[in-house]
């Protein structure tokens, strides 16, 4: 079956360290997207790609890297530049182009908690 | 002010209940979504769209564009419906550039129904 991989589920930090939250998916979706949410707030949008290689800071991107070596591939490392990382990740993607660019497939989610 | 606002934050139904979600927004929009997050913080799409009403077995979606307002109802609600219902729209890019894919998200309902 079709869709995105999010890994791991549940990721304990001690502060000052980077962390790398894996998001995989074999939809062919050329866009890819990567949201933070808290508690009590809508999802926040961090960085969002819609080509190899290429990738666009969204909101929140600050404490933020990503790259995109590959289609499939979009992982998003918090660094510890984040000042306040614990939240919970998501990962999305879509095609691009025509109504279906606007339907998100998202991924189970990363929880994030920093010690 | 929010984008995208949604009432009531929090509903508690008997089963068997006929259920409203509202969504309001304050932007220009191509579309209009609704999603469902469960408990484990997984999301999927319901509906999208850009007038009118969609139903799906028990769900139904409608739109006002006029008055920049969404509801979304669910008949003979189910225990199993319980989870948090998020209201996202895609802005004009007009107005906000970027991907197709970037929604606005409103803060979410939490729903239980009890049995």
């Amino acid at each position: 079956d079709g869709g995105i991989t999010q890994s791991p589920k549940y990721l304990f930090r001690k502060e000052g360290q980077n962390v790398t939250l894996s998001c995989e998916q074999n939809l062919n979706h050329d866009a890819m997207y990567w949201y933070r949410q808290d508690p009590g707030q809508g999802l926040r949008l961090i960085y969002y790609s819609q080509i190899v290689n290429d990738f666009q800071k969204g909101d929140i991107a600050e404490g933020y890297s990503v790259s995109r070596e590959k289609k499939e591939s979009f992982p998003l490392t918090v660094t510890s530049a984040q000042k306040n990382p614990t939240a919970f990740y998501l990962c999305a993607s879509s095609i691009i182009g025509g109504s279906g660019a606007n339907v998100l497939t998202f991924g189970a989610g990363s929880r994030l908690t920093v010690l | 002010k929010n984008e995208v606002e949604q009432s009531p934050q929090n509903l508690t139904a008997q089963e068997g209940e006929f259920i409203t979600i509202n969504c309001s927004y304050s932007v220009g929009i191509s579309a209009l979504h609704w999603l469902q997050q469960h408990p484990g913080g997984g999301i999927v799409s319901l509906f999208m769209l850009s007038s009118g009403k969609k139903k799906h077995g028990r769900l139904i979606a409608t739109i006002n564009i006029q008055e920049k307002h969404s509801s979304l109802h669910i008949t003979a609600s189910h225990p199993r419906d319980s989870a948090v219902y998020i209201c996202a729209v895609s802005p004009l890019l007009i107005h906000y550039g970027g991907s197709q894919g970037n929604l606005i998200f409103g803060k979410g309902t939490k729903l239980s129904v009890k049995p």
